[in-house]
């Protein structure tokens, strides 16, 4: 079964800072996506970032980039300048054919 | 343009009620989907539709019927409620199964006593 691991329950990260937060999959498909996207306070669940898994290039989007390790089955997500309204619950998550698997999310706090 | 909507935002059910969430997308979306998302917890997908007429279940689908006899909605229908179905539920839609992003919902909270 298809599994996504975030080991990090909480991060903090100053404002204007980098922070990097953690996700490893498992599976055994060979083509499949994986996405971050953002949960804040109001629950609505908003794409950050995706990635083709036949691609080797890591997407970038602004101040998000990935770093997709395919062998490894691990894709981090790194926030660059961080800003206070990037303060929510990340989640990762993996799709292959129709299905969909999420990992128990990172909630990251910016301090001013 | 109001994307995903879902009704109702928040209900209590007693044990062994019966309820529909109702989810309605205005962008002819043909992909459809619905989670539960518990306390602390990631989203786990229940159903999903690929189309009018098309359902298939996702990773946690016990105690859960869908339809879906348009493009726009893809209701949600508990039978028999029970304490395990207490969650936050998102339904979400995406036009294709590629490098699609998925809308979501506001959501719904439920809460079984």
């Amino acid at each position: 079964a298809q599994t996504v691991t975030q080991s990090q329950p909480e991060m903090s990260v100053q404002e204007a800072e980098t922070v990097t937060l953690s996700c490893t999959y498992d599976t055994s498909e060979s083509d499949y996506y994986l996405f971050w996207y953002k949960q804040p306070p109001s629950r609505q669940m908003i794409l950050v970032i995706r990635q083709e898994a036949y691609k080797q290039q890591n997407a970038t989007e602004n101040r998000f980039s990935v770093n997709f390790q395919k062998a490894a089955k691990s894709f981090s997500l790194k926030i660059s300048d961080s800003q206070l309204g990037d303060a929510a619950m990340y989640f990762c998550a993996y799709r292959s054919s129709n299905q969909f698997y999420f990992g128990t999310g990172t909630s990251l706090t910016v301090i001013p | 343009n109001a994307g995903v909507t879902q009704t109702p935002k928040f209900r209590i059910l007693k044990i062994g009620q019966s309820m529909t969430l109702q989810c309605t997308q205005d962008m002819n979306h043909n992909y459809m989907y619905w989670y539960r998302q518990d306390p602390g917890m990631g989203l786990k997908l229940i159903y999903y539709s690929v189309g009018a007429g098309i359902t298939d279940k996702g990773e946690v689908p016990n105690g859960y019927n869908v339809s879906r006899s348009t493009t726009e909605d893809f209701p949600l229908r508990l039978e028999l409620a029970a304490p395990s179905q207490t969650s936050v539920y998102f339904c979400a839609s995406s036009y294709s199964i590629g490098r699609e992003t998925q809308y979501f919902g506001p959501g719904t909270r439920l809460l079984v006593l």
